[in-house]
């Protein structure tokens, strides 16, 4: 089915460690986005990317790295997870070069013992 | 820097009643507004968008936001409730390039 898929949708990690969440979108989107949700927040940018090999900073990149190899694929990468990681993450995907609506994911929800 | 204040954390509203959410943003130029609701455990799902043209714009599930430039505000409306309208609700603001910028959301409780 065409849209966009997270994938795990629950993970619980140990500080240290390395953990990817993944994400997959089937419409050709060229922009994507990882977003972090915690309590008081609302959704915080964390990177997008505007096309494949194109990523960029948002509101709270420390910590974490992208990639974007594949148009369809923008895997978030926490190197050394940290307790402050634990949240629920959000991928989105847009079309067009200008604001546009962004599709969600279901969502991952991390937590770092 | 364009942001977005959702000043009510948390709305207890009637089956059959009325709503209004608040959202005021701040951003220099003509923005581009959206609303989005969040069902527990879901991720967002865009209700309406204001790009420009008509300052009342419609969407789905029977709700409407009405754009106030004078008042930097665009307020969500429903005239009548349902049970299944219970949700977290979230105002959005975008500008000159593609990033969204959040407000930190209304929770919305619907009693019988």
């Amino acid at each position: 089915d065409a849209g966009i898929t997270q994938s795990p949708r629950y993970k619980i990690t140990e500080t240290g460690r390395q953990v990817t969440l993944m994400c997959h979108q089937t419409w050709s989107h060229s922009y994507m986005f990882w977003y972090r949700q915690d309590l008081g927040h609302g959704l915080r940018l964390i990177y997008y990317s505007a096309a494949a090999d194109i990523t960029d900073k948002g509101e709270v990149p420390d910590g974490y790295v992208v990639s974007r190899s594949k148009t369809e694929n923008f895997p978030l990468t926490l190197e050394s997870a940290t307790r402050s990681q634990t949240s629920v993450y959000f991928c989105a995907s847009s079309a067009g070069a200008r604001v546009q609506p962004q599709h969600f994911g279901d969502g991952t929800r991390l937590s770092i013992l | 820097a364009q942001s977005v204040t959702q000043p009510d954390i948390h709305i207890t509203v009637s089956e059959g009643a009325s709503l209004e959410l608040r959202c005021n943003y701040s951003y220099g130029a003509t923005p581009y507004l959206f609303w989005y609701v969040q069902s527990p455990g879901q991720g967002l799902q865009l209700l309406l968008k204001y790009f420009s043209g008509d300052t009342l714009v419609q969407g789905i599930k029977g709700f409407e936001a009405e754009f106030k430039r004078s008042q930097s505000s665009f307020n969500l409306r429903k005239p009548s409730v349902h049970w299944s309208d219970a949700a977290e609700y979230f105002c959005a603001v975008g500008g000159g390039n593609e990033k969204l910028t959040f407000g930190t959301g209304t929770r919305l409780t619907i009693i019988p």
